[in-house]
């Protein structure tokens, strides 16, 4: 089955600064690969997604970018912010798949 | 209005007892599901519902039984009730039962068993 493996497990930086975070997938059926912003206290939230005939998507601060062959993607995060602050999901899955597959999560830490 | 509402969010209780969480959504969505999340943050799947028919039913202990009386809503019950059943427990929405759709979260329900 799909196993989704996520680094770094936590992660500080300087508010400003870029946050990169990087997710490797092990079906080479899936493709569809979504990120996850879950707040204290909150569920997570779908910050960003990306499918598999694309490389690379952005949406203002945020990008995704994914490399098939490797089976890696990885969420860019620029000129981050105090709100960024929070724990980050990556996930893989195909349409037909039984689950979704989170990985271990991300809690990202900006320093002021 | 809220798009997933759980209830309750804290639910404090003894080992042994039923417990049951209620789930519902207002966004006309076909799929349903209850996730759980470790203390380590770690989400997992649990089951998945798509119009009131179990689709996934992940090697989930029988004391834990999902019910779904029509395609908004979504509860689940737990019986006799262990200490590692303690976590907060999610659910989830999508528009179909095909998992290349965003999945919106309820707040989720934070059980403690003691």
């Amino acid at each position: 089955g799909e196993n989704v493996e996520q680094h770094p497990s936590t992660l500080s930086v300087q508010e400003g600064d870029s946050a990169v975070i990087k997710c490797t997938y092990s079906d080479s059926a899936s493709n569809y690969f979504p990120w996850y912003k879950q707040e204290l206290g909150k569920g997570p939230q779908l910050i960003i997604d990306i499918r598999s005939n694309v490389g690379e998507k952005k949406d203002q601060r945020i990008a995704v970018t994914l490399n098939k062959t490797a089976k890696h993607f990885s969420l860019h995060i620029t000129e981050t912010q105090p709100e960024d602050s929070a724990v980050y999901f990556c996930a893989a899955s195909y349409s037909s798949a039984s689950k979704i597959i989170f990985g271990s999560g991300t809690r990202l830490s900006i320093r002021p | 209005d809220t798009a997933v509402s759980q209830t309750p969010k804290y639910l404090v209780t003894q080992m042994g007892n039923d417990k049951s969480i209620k789930c519902e959504q207002n966004l006309g969505h076909d799929t349903m599901y209850w996730y759980k999340q470790d203390s380590k943050k770690f989400l997992k799947i649990m089951f998945s519902y798509n119009n009131k028919e179990l689709i996934i039913n992940e090697t989930v202990p029988n004391r834990f039984s999902p019910k779904s009386p029509d395609k908004a809503h979504l509860n689940l019950h737990i019986n006799s009730l262990e200490l590692g059943d303690s976590a907060v427990y999610f659910c989830a929405s999508s528009q179909d039962r095909l998992l290349t759709y965003e999945q919106y979260f309820g707040p989720g329900t934070r059980l403690t068993v003691t």
